[in-house]
């Protein structure tokens, strides 16, 4: 069965305290493994795209690496403004997309 | 702005009515998918259209229904709407053909609705 499991669900920082999320994964034929930043009450804003096992993207503070297994989503020196719930999304073989149910993240100042 | 739009932001409506939810996908993209999130819940995928025909269904309840316009457009009918309806109501456009690519989905504002 495809599915995506996100930990953990909640995540609190300091402000400059660098941590990692995980999205794990089970799929028939990855087609693409993404990450999405959501605001409350917004609809995702998409972050980056992952094909194969070892890539890796970088945008400001974030940086996504993927394994066959799972992909991490990497924050340094996180910024208040980070705050968000993070969401990791696999397209499979079918062409379908599974959601995982997000790291709510928390930066305080 | 990720140049999917939809409308309405919000929608407040009473059990058992019916309600349509429209939605523009970004220019030049064929597919259009629907989503819904309910509080606490993670998005749960309702169906997707590929260039005006249905290529997949979620969880889609029988009351409700979609389609997809000749100008690429989209609708999604909700109908004898009961309390546990109440959720955001997300559309995505993707740009890329259904077929061999992996492709992001760009997602809307979404429809906030509220079954009282």
């Amino acid at each position: 069965e495809d599915q995506v499991t996100q930990s953990p669900e909640a995540l609190r920082l300091q402000e400059g305290e660098s941590s990692s999320l995980n999205c794990s994964y089970t799929v028939s034929g990855l087609r693409g493994l993404f990450w999405y930043r959501q605001d409350p009450g917004k609809g995702p804003e998409f972050l980056f795209t992952l094909y194969s096992a070892g890539e890796e993207k970088e945008k400001e503070r974030l940086k996504a690496t993927l394994t066959k297994k799972e992909s991490f989503l990497h924050i340094t020196a996180p910024k208040p403004e980070d705050s968000a719930t993070y969401l990791c999304a696999v397209q499979a073989s079918t062409n379908q997309f599974y959601f995982g149910t997000g790291t709510s993240l928390t930066v305080i100042p | 702005d990720s140049g999917v739009t939809q409308t309405p932001k919000h929608l407040i409506t009473a059990t058992g009515q019916r309600v349509t939810l429209r939605c523009s996908p970004r220019s030049g993209d064929l597919s259009v998918y629907w989503y819904q999130q309910s509080l606490d819940q993670g998005l749960q995928f309702l169906i997707q259209y590929y260039n005006g025909e249905e290529r997949a269904k979620g969880n889609i309840l029988e009351r409700f229904s979609a389609q997809q316009f000749p100008d690429l457009h989209s609708e999604l009918n909700l109908s004898s709407l009961e309390l546990g309806d109440s959720a955001l109501y997300f559309c995505a456009s993707s740009p890329r053909p259904l077929a061999g690519w992996g492709g992001e989905l760009f997602f809307g504002e979404g429809s906030r609705l509220t079954v009282l």
